[in-house]
C-alpha cells in the first residue's frame, strides 16, 4: 500500500522532444502527487505538484497528467533541453510522509 | 522564500565514531522535519519524521539509537549518526514544511557521509 512504481528506469531524448515519465501509487488515501528534478549531488527540487481534485496541471514546459480511477500519474516535459538532463522522482503523500517513486535518469541530446 | 540548508555538505569519519548533521530552515519556521537516506543512483527513503519539541517518528527498520534526532526549534534540526560503520556511508537529506504551504517539502542540498 505504501509502494510508488516509476517508469522508465531511464530515458533518452532528443533535443526539443516530449520525456515522459510514469508512475502509479495504491494507496487511496493519497492527495498530494509532486514531482522532484534532483542533479547529482544535490537536494532533490520540486518541479510541479498535483492534487486529487484536478486531472491535469501545466507550469511552463511541465505538465502533470493525473488519473485518479487508474491511480496514475505522469508527468510530460515539452520541449526537452539539455538542461533538463537530471534524474527525476515522482512522490505520493499526505500532511504525514512523502513516499518516492525510484527515479528516471533523463537525458537529453542536443 | 523557503530555503532549507544543511550542515556539513560532506563528512568523513571514521568507523566508529559518531557524527551530526544539522538541519535548518533559514526563512520560515519549520512545523515538520523529515530525514532522508538516499544510496547512489537509487531513491529516497524516508528515514524519520520529527517535530519540534517531541520525539521523533521513526520508520520501519530504522534504529533509534544509531540515527538520533534532536529537533530543538522550529527551525534547526539535527541528526547524528552513532558508532558509525562504513554501510552508513550515504547521501542524507533533509527537507521541511512550512505552514500554510500544505503537504509541500522544501529539501535541503544534502549531506554526503563517508565513513572509513
Amino acid at each position: 500500500q505504501q509502494q510508488v512504481k516509476q517508469s522508465p528506469q531511464s530515458l533518452i531524448v532528443q533535443k526539443g522532444g516530449i520525456s515522459i515519465i510514469n508512475c502509479a501509487y495504491e494507496n487511496t488515501a493519497f492527495d498530494y502527487f509532486p514531482w522532484y528534478q534532483q542533479f547529482p549531488g544535490k537536494g532533490p527540487a520540486l518541479l510541479i505538484a498535483i492534487r486529487p481534485d484536478v486531472s491535469e496541471k501545466k507550469e511552463g514546459r511541465f505538465t502533470i497528467s493525473f488519473n485518479k480511477s487508474a491511480k496514475q500519474f505522469s508527468l510530460h516535459i515539452m520541449d526537452s533541453q539539455p538542461g533538463d538532463s537530471a534524474t527525476y522522482f515522482c512522490a505520493a503523500g499526505d500532511t504525514d510522509k512523502l513516499i518516492f517513486g525510484t527515479g528516471t535518469r533523463l537525458q537529453v541530446f542536443p | 522564500g523557503a530555503v532549507v540548508s544543511q550542515h556539513p555538505s560532506r563528512v568523513i569519519c571514521k568507523s566508529g565514531t559518531s557524527v551530526k548533521i544539522e538541519c535548518r530552515s533559514l526563512d520560515f519556521q519549520a512545523t515538520t522535519m523529515f530525514w532522508y537516506r538516499q544510496f547512489p543512483k537509487k531513491s529516497l527513503m524516508l528515514m524519520a519524521t520529527s517535530n519540534e519539541g517531541s520525539k521523533a517518528t521513526y520508520e520501519q527498520g530504522v534504529e533509534k539509537d544509531k540515527f538520533l534526532i534532536n529537533h530543538a526549534s522550529l527551525t534547526l534540526s539535527t541528526l547524528t549518526v552513532t558508532s558509525a560503520h562504513p554501510e552508513d556511508s550515504s547521501f542524507y537529506i533533509c527537507s521541511a514544511t512550512r505552514q500554510g504551504d500544505g503537504n509541500e517539502q522544501y529539501f535541503g542540498p544534502g549531506t554526503r557521509l563517508t565513513v572509513t
